[in-house]
C-alpha cells in the first residue's frame, strides 16, 4: 500500500540554524509529492510540490526540498530558520482517484 | 479572496446529537475533500468528491455522510455523534486540470468536541 512516513515527531532547532525535515514515501511509480505547513489554529498551506524534472524544488518562505528516488525520500530544508517557522509540517503524496496521502507530521520548535 | 470557508469554527455536541459541517469554496474547483486531524495521526480522508455529483469514501468514512450540494459546497454530516468523533475537521478543494498536479487548498478547520 502507498504510504508517506515522517520519522521525526518533534524537532527543535535554534533560530538561524539550518533545518532538514525527513519524508519517505512508498510508491510504485514516480510520485507527485507535496510539503504543507500548518500554523497553530490554521489550515494547511502548500509550501512546495514536485511532479517531475529538476529534483530540487523551491517553495515559499525560503524552503526547498529534494527528491531522491534511490532513497524514496523528499526531505524539506531551509538554510536558516526564523522563529516564525515554528509550526507543524506535513509531507504528502498523490495517491489515486483524486486522493492525497499525508504523513503524520513533524512539529518544529524554534529555540531562541 | 476567501478560498475555502468552513462553518462553524467550533462546536460542542452531546453523544447522539446530529450535526452538519459546512464547506464552501470560491475557486471553481472540481474536487473537494473532508479530513479529520487527530494528534499523531496526520490527516485522514473521510470522504471526497472528485466532481460535482459524485462522492466516494476515503480512509475513515464510518459514522459520516456527505453531500456535494453544488460545485461550491460540500457538507459533512454526523448523524449520531460519538466521543470518538472528537477531532478537528478540515475541508479542502483542488482545481481543474490533471488532478494529480493540483495541490489542495484548505479551510481553517472546525474543532468539534463530543461529550
Amino acid at each position: 500500500a502507498q504510504s508517506v512516513t515522517q520519522p521525526d515527531i518533534h524537532i527543535t532547532v535554534s533560530e538561524g540554524a539550518s533545518l532538514e525535515l525527513r519524508c519517505n514515501y512508498s510508491y510504485g511509480a514516480t510520485p507527485y509529492l507535496f510539503w504543507y505547513v500548518q500554523s497553530p489554529g490554521q489550515g494547511l498551506q502548500l509550501l512546495l510540490k514536485y511532479f517531475s524534472g529538476d529534483t530540487l524544488v523551491q517553495g515559499i518562505k525560503g524552503f526547498e526540498a529534494e527528491f531522491k528516488r534511490s532513497q524514496s525520500s523528499f526531505n524539506l530544508r531551509k538554510p536558516s530558520v526564523h522563529w516564525s517557522d515554528a509550526a507543524e509540517y506535513f509531507c504528502a503524496a498523490y495517491s489515486s482517484a483524486s486522493k492525497i496521502i499525508f504523513g503524520s507530521g513533524t512539529r518544529l520548535s524554534i529555540r531562541p | 479572496n476567501a478560498g475555502v470557508t468552513q462553518t462553524p469554527k467550533f462546536q460542542v455536541l452531546k453523544t447522539g446529537q446530529s450535526m452538519t459541517l459546512q464547506c464552501a469554496q470560491d475557486m471553481n474547483h472540481n474536487s473537494m475533500y473532508w479530513y479529520r486531524q487527530d494528534p499523531g495521526m496526520g490527516l485522514r480522508l473521510i470522504y471526497y468528491s472528485a466532481s460535482e455529483g459524485t462522492t466516494d469514501k476515503g480512509e475513515v468514512p464510518n459514522g459520516y455522510n456527505v453531500s456535494r450540494l453544488n460545485k461550491r459546497e460540500f457538507s459533512l454530516r454526523l448523524e449520531s455523534a460519538a466521543p470518538s468523533q472528537t477531532s478537528v475537521y478540515f475541508c479542502a478543494s483542488s482545481g481543474t486540470g490533471k488532478v494529480s498536479n493540483q495541490p489542495q487548498h484548505f479551510g481553517d478547520g472546525t474543532r468539534l468536541s463530543i461529550l
